[in-house]
């Protein structure tokens, strides 16, 4: 298994450019996650899904959108980037109710200027 | 108010001593669960272990011990034998679930490092 995967690993963008990070996990499990980590902070989440077809939101949503058409993949889009949505992307799943850990794929960090 | 706290900023620990780095959280929630991660400096996120609200016995998974006080709701976990491998940051992390909707907060962290 590859576990969860996560692309781009880096990016640039300019002010007001869109573009999708894409997460994928090939485990079978139902929960994933999309969190953000700022600089010297702790993980934020932005949106999670329980299922293909179901989203919501989490502490951060605003400025993203998200979708769950498979249980395999959840991409995480962003429109208009801002200078303030500079951070560290993670993606995480993990398979309900059997397991607790969440397996967290190895981060995209995505520069806005 | 911090759902998550971790006090220690950093922290610097001679090689085989035992570490304890601090959490306490704040829930009114009767079922969560308590989890502590690490990430070294390549970036990646470790899960170490983790601790339901009503286990009763403390988690342990081989050198990573949970400290579990419900009543003082703290969560500190404990390395016995600190490698120099274990330098890293270190986030402690809570879950709630309320109706199916996942709450899920992660506290600023502790940077741990270890003097050979």
């Amino acid at each position: 298994n590859a576990g969860v995967t996560q692309t781009p690993k880096f990016r640039i963008l300019k002010i007001g450019q869109s573009m999708t990070l894409q997460c994928t996990q090939d485990m079978n499990h139902n929960y994933m996650y999309w969190y953000r980590q700022d600089p010297g902070m702790g993980l934020k989440l932005i949106y999670y899904s329980v299922g293909a077809g179901i989203t919501d939101k989490g502490e951060v949503p605003n400025g993203y959108n998200v979708s769950r058409s498979t249980t395999e993949d959840f991409p995480l889009r962003l429109e208009l980037a801002a200078p303030s949505q500079t951070s560290v992307y993670f993606c995480a799943s993990r398979i309900v109710p059997s397991f607790n850990e969440q397996f967290f794929g190895p981060g995209t960090r995505l520069t806005v200027l | 108010a911090q759902k998550i706290t971790q006090t220690q900023p950093g922290m610097f620990v001679q090689e085989k001593e035992a570490v304890t780095l601090d959490c306490t959280y704040d829930t009114s929630d009767q079922s969560y669960g308590l989890f502590w991660y690490k990430q070294p400096s390549s970036g990646e996120m470790i899960f170490l272990i983790y601790q339901g609200s009503y286990d009763e016995q403390n988690a342990t998974e081989g050198r990573y011990s949970l400290n579990f006080q419900k009543a003082r709701k703290s969560a500190n976990l404990v390395i016995s034998a600190s490698q120099l491998g274990d330098s890293a940051m270190y986030f402690c992390a809570m879950r709630e679930a309320n109706f199916g909707n996942e709450k899920l907060t992660f506290g600023t962290g502790t940077r741990l490092t270890i003097i050979p």
